[in-house]
């Protein structure tokens, strides 16, 4: 059973700061791995794909892969309110050949003014 | 969501009744999801699909099936609903299959809430 856990929170930050928001899985043979965003009545909006070791940016996104020790993260600098949400980290490996992310149960982020 | 859209966007229904679950893709990707969401439990695979008329198992299968007769439409029908399938059901499409080096991640449709009274 491949397994992705997550904090569920809720992360409290204040405006300006860095949220840092973490998750581990427990599939060596994972390949990809992705953050997505959810707002409270709304769907998942990908946000953040990583494949290999180290860092990847993208605006105030950053997301960290260490397969050695199997977490992922995601760090957003400068957090707004409107950052608040519901962040879902999810990851695939290669089952009987199909590639089928398995996703976290989601990391609640609150940033308060 | 551009591209994709679920239909009913919400529905009551009886315990009993057969439901069926549209989504409808205009970007003609080949791989098609079912998922439901639930507190507590994040997001569940049902079923998939990698192409017209080939459907796979997921997760949490029993009591659902599915239909892919045009590459735009994936169909899910829960046989007889029953309590326990009140739920939100997100459909979600990708260009190919993830974790073969794709960077595209999927795209969801804006959810079905279900409800079986």
């Amino acid at each position: 059973q491949k397994e992705v856990e997550q904090n569920s929170g809720p992360l409290s930050v204040p405006e300006g700061a860095i949220a840092s928001l973490n998750c581990t899985y427990s599939d060596r043979g994972s390949q990809s791995f992705f953050w997505y965003r959810q707002y409270s009545g709304k769907s998942p909006e990908l946000i953040m794909s990583i494949y290999s070791n180290g860092d990847k940016e993208d605006g105030r996104f950053t997301a960290q892969l260490n397969k050695a020790s199997q977490y992922v993260s995601l760090l957003i600098r400068d957090s707004q309110p409107s950052d608040s949400a519901t962040y879902l980290c999810a990851v695939n490996a290669a089952s009987g050949g199909s590639y089928i992310p398995t996703f976290g149960r989601g990391t609640s982020l609150i940033v308060h003014p | 969501d551009a591209g994709i859209t679920q239909s009913p966007r919400h529905k009551v229904t009886e315990t009993g009744t057969p439901v069926t679950l549209r989504c409808h893709q205009t970007e003609n990707h080949r791989y098609m999801y079912w998922y439901r969401q639930d507190p507590g439990h994040g997001l569940r695979l049902i079923h998939y699909s990698y192409g017209v008329k080939d459907t796979d198992k997921g997760e949490v299968s029993d009591g659902y099936s599915v239909s892919r007769s045009k590459t735009e439409d994936f169909l899910l029908t829960l046989e007889s609903a029953t309590s326990s399938q009140t739920s939100v059901y997100f459909c979600a499409i990708s260009e190919s299959p993830l974790g073969q080096g794709a960077s595209y991640g999927y795209t969801f449709g804006s959810g079905t809430r279900l409800t079986v009274v």
